[in-house]
């Protein structure tokens, strides 16, 4: 089972570079979500969807947009990267509200 | 709106003590869910165990225990018998029922260190 699957792992931008972290989940759930990882922040929410074409601002939307255009995947864009978007990205999926969610091993970014 | 409060930021013990980790949380919700996961230092998040608002029983597995008293909003943790292997970052987590959809809410999260 992949479960959740996040690419890429690693990640150095420059300051004003724009990219797509990718998120994909072979489990048919319906709900997916991103957050961001800070020391001592835990962990906090980007965005997320309750299924395709729907999607939600979380806790720290600015600077991100997410589309999901089919159940299977999620991506997250940086738009213009700045330095305070350093981070681990995770992303997560689960079934139903009442459901653990299921998180992909991460993204490490690092913008200069 | 929903609040996770892990008022431990970092905790040492040396191996073999038990310790208890404290999660306080804020719903105001009838039907809610509470989970806890754990970040060992490879950094992926597992998944340790979920319980619903209706259910007060405390619950055991293996040297892990979780004891939910909803009279003070609160969804501890306890390692009996520490073991190095336990050294992670904890996370007590909320899902209310009648939030929306939105995902789960976590605390900042516990850094546990057991030391040999």
């Amino acid at each position: 089972n992949a479960g959740v699957t996040q690419t890429p792992k690693f990640q150095v931008l420059k300051t004003g570079q724009s990219m797509t972290l990718q998120c994909a989940q072979d489990m048919n759930h319906e709900y997916m979500s991103w957050y961001r990882q800070d020391p001592g922040m835990g962990l906090r929410l980007i965005h997320y969807s309750v299924g395709a074409g729907i999607t939600d601002q979380g806790e720290v939307p600015n600077g991100y947009n997410v589309s999901r255009s089919t159940t299977e995947d999620f991506p997250l864009r940086l738009l213009s990267a700045a330095p305070s978007q350093t981070s681990v990205y995770f992303c997560a999926s689960r079934r139903q509200v009442n459901q653990p969610q299921h998180f992909g091993d991460g993204t490490r970014l690092s913008i200069l | 709106a929903q609040k996770v409060t892990q008022a431990q930021t970092e905790i040492s013990v040396v191996e073999k003590e038990d310790v208890t980790l404290d999660c306080v949380y804020e719903t105001r919700d009838t039907t809610y869910y509470l989970f806890w996961y754990k970040q060992p230092p490879s950094g992926e998040l597992v998944f340790l165990i979920r319980r619903n608002s209706f259910d007060e029983q405390n619950e055991i597995s293996g040297r892990y225990s979780w004891n939910f008293q909803k009279s003070t909003s609160s969804f501890n943790f306890t390692i009996t018998a520490s073991q190095v292997v336990d050294s992670a970052v904890y996370f007590c987590a909320l899902s209310a029922l009648n939030s929306g959809n939105t995902p789960l809410v976590f605390g900042k999260g516990t850094r546990l260190s057991v030391i040999a």
